[in-house]
């Protein structure tokens, strides 16, 4: 089946700008996360969603990052007044916890330019 | 947080040769996933290994829980299996993942 889905792939935004990144989780997988890769430091988590129960959004690193997850299934990251140290790659997971094992598959990322 | 560290950093191996990637955590963890990072930066599922052994092909896995470690083994390693491996723990099986810093691959021809 299709794997989890992430758009835009590349997105190059002024400094200052609000963007709006995608995921399509794998369909039928209720848990849903955020995790950005950049140079400085590596791979980490931002926040997941499963089902209905509250986000947990302990890795947000600023009032500034927030995401929704609408009927369940897809999601969009949204950044604020984008700043040159938000440039990443922002990386979208989906799992079934409710079939185990709680193995976590990923997008393809979405590769984020501040100018 | 739990702390996750692996070695060696880096790693430049002869094709056919074999490796082993080490994985240790800081504390008791209920989800342990090994990756592999291609050069187009997608994340590959390689094994879902909270304990145990796994196997899959040239790849194998050993996760010992008690010891808080786990080993990443590629035999007759190929120049495809270039890229950087990464091992991610989780205290609750099916919450975060805390991702290593990884392990830089390169196999020669």
């Amino acid at each position: 089946g299709a794997g989890v889905s992430q758009s835009p792939s590349n997105k190059v935004t002024e400094k200052g700008k609000d963007v709006e990144l995608r995921c399509d989780p794998i369909s039928g997988h209720t848990a849903l996360y955020w995790y950005r890769q950049s140079l400085g430091q590596g791979l980490e988590f931002l926040i997941y969603f499963q089902g209905n129960s509250a986000p947990d959004k302990s890795g947000l690193p600023s009032d500034r990052f927030s995401a929704e997850r609408t009927g369940g299934s897809v999601s969009t990251l949204t950044i604020q007044r984008t700043q040159q140290e938000d440039s990443a790659v922002y990386l979208c997971a989906s799992s079934s916890p409710g079939q185990g094992p709680y193995e976590q598959y990923f997008g393809p990322g979405t590769r984020l330019t501040v100018t | 947080g739990i702390q996750v560290e692996q070695s060696p950093p880096d790693l430049i191996l002869q094709e056919g040769a074999n490796s082993t990637l080490r994985c240790n955590f800081s504390d008791s963890v209920n989800n342990l996933q090994w990756f592999h990072q291609n050069p187009w930066g997608q994340l590959i599922n390689l094994f879902y290994i909270p304990s145990g052994t796994k196997q899959n092909g040239r790849l194998s896995a050993t996760t010992v829980a008690t010891e808080r470690y786990s080993l990443l083994y590629i035999s007759s390693s190929q120049t495809t299996d270039s890229g950087v491996y990464f091992c991610a723990v989780g205290v609750d099986s099916w919450g975060k993942l805390q991702f290593g810093a990884g392990t830089q691959v390169v196999v020669t021809p």
